[in-house]
Order: structure tokens, then C-alpha cells, then sequence
């Protein structure tokens, strides 16, 4: 049963271009959330989607968005990167609409901003 | 903002010894989760434990959970090398659907 895949697992970005990280959920799981976790931080929330839209939010800017695909995959896109984006950007996948169940997180994409 | 706080910061022990690490967080919460990261890696889902219920063991880990002091703590027995790691609890607030983490409670076992 494979976990939670993120790809790539590194990746070097020059300021002002644009990512995208990639995310396959846990088999049997239908909900994804994304990450980002500063050095020395714990992970803030940027977003969750379910049924292919964005149910929920955190306080990040319009410049980060993202998709969910009909096989539940998801996608990460950060546009005008800055110096402050290099982090690791965490998948999480969880099953069910309620959100009140286990999460599981992938092994994280290592974002270098320079 | 940080919901949670890992108590303490930093924690070194000798192999065999027991860890003990403590959360609190501010809110009401339908559950908390504890997860482990070793260097810089991806989270590891150790337990999780819903407002109801006040402890919940798992392998050489245990969990207690106060609602009334919005606390929780992770007991490791028997530590071992392989231990090492950052752990953090996450809470999910009544009404969202994101886990808020901690800063972290760093862990080195010795061997």
C-alpha cells in the first residue's frame, strides 16, 4: 500500500519564476492538504482540497494555489517565488469529509529559492 | 500564529530511559495528533486521539489528553537511538479542516 508521494523531492528556484510540487494521496484517501515548514518551525497550513476545490484556506497569498485532479492527486503552484518561500513543502492526505480523522504526510519537497 | 506548544524544547536522555513531552494549545479541538520528523523529512503519524477520549497507547507510546487544561502529552518508553527525532502535536480546531502544529520538542536519545 503505498503512503503519501511527493515529487520532486529537491528543487532549486531562481526568484521570480514559478513551481509546481506534485502530491499522490494515501490509497483510499480523497482529501489533500499542503504545508510549508519554515527551518527550525512546525508546518503552517496553506490549503485543503476536497472533491477538486479548496475547502479551506490559511494565511498565505494568492501567489500560492493549487488543484485537485478526479484521481485525488494535487497540485502545488507557487507564482513570483521569493527568497522567503525556500522551505519544505509537505502533503498530507486524510480521508472523509468530516476532517476529523488521521492525516498522513509525505517525505516533503525541498524548495530552494535563489 | 502557533496553536501549539511543545514543552520542552529540547530534550536529551540516555537509551533505555523513558521521554516524556508535553502540548498545549489554546483551543476547544476534535482531535490531536502526534507526529514524528526525523532530520528535516516528512511526518510520521505516531497517534491520534479525539476529545473523548483521555489516553491511548500504541506499541512503546503513550498519550494522554486533558480538554479541561487543553494539554497532551507523548510518553516514549524504553527509548532507543532510533528515537531521535522532532516531535509535534497538531490540533484541529471544531469547524476547520487544518491541523495546527507546534514549534516542536526536539528529542536526542544516546546511546
Amino acid at each position: 500500500d503505498a503512503g503519501v508521494t511527493q515529487s520532486p523531492t529537491h528543487l532549486i528556484k531562481t526568484r521570480g519564476q514559478q513551481v509546481t510540487l506534485r502530491c499522490s494521496p494515501k490509497s483510499g484517501h480523497d482529501t489533500v492538504s499542503w504545508y510549508q515548514q519554515a527551518l527550525g518551525q512546525g508546518p503552517q497550513f496553506i490549503f485543503q482540497y476536497y472533491e477538486e476545490e479548496e475547502r479551506q484556506r490559511g494565511n498565505f497569498p494568492d501567489r500560492f494555489s493549487g488543484h485537485q485532479f478526479p484521481n485525488y492527486s494535487s497540485e502545488l503552484n507557487v507564482n513570483a517565488l521569493l527568497l522567503g518561500d525556500s522551505a519544505l513543502y509537505l502533503c498530507a492526505s486524510s480521508f472523509g469529509r468530516s476532517g476529523n480523522t488521521e492525516a498522513f504526510f509525505g517525505q516533503g519537497t525541498r524548495l530552494t529559492v535563489v | 500564529s502557533q496553536q501549539g506548544e511543545e514543552d520542552p524544547q529540547a530534550l536529551s536522555i540516555q537509551e533505555g530511559e523513558n521521554a516524556t513531552m508535553n502540548c498545549s494549545y489554546k483551543t476547544s479541538i476534535n482531535n490531536l495528533q502526534w507526529y514524528r520528523q526525523n532530520s528535516g523529512r516528512g511526518l510520521v503519524h505516531l497517534i491520534l486521539i479525539r476529545s473523548n477520549e483521555r489516553e491511548k497507547h500504541s506499541g512503546r507510546l503513550r498519550v494522554t489528553l486533558d480538554t479541561s487544561k487543553k494539554s497532551s502529552s507523548l510518553l516514549i518508553t524504553a527509548s532507543r537511538a532510533a528515537d531521535t527525532a522532532s516531535y509535534f502535536c497538531a490540533t484541529a480546531p471544531p469547524g476547520t479542516y487544518k491541523y495546527i502544529f507546534g514549534t516542536g520538542t526536539r528529542l536526542k536519545v544516546l546511546a
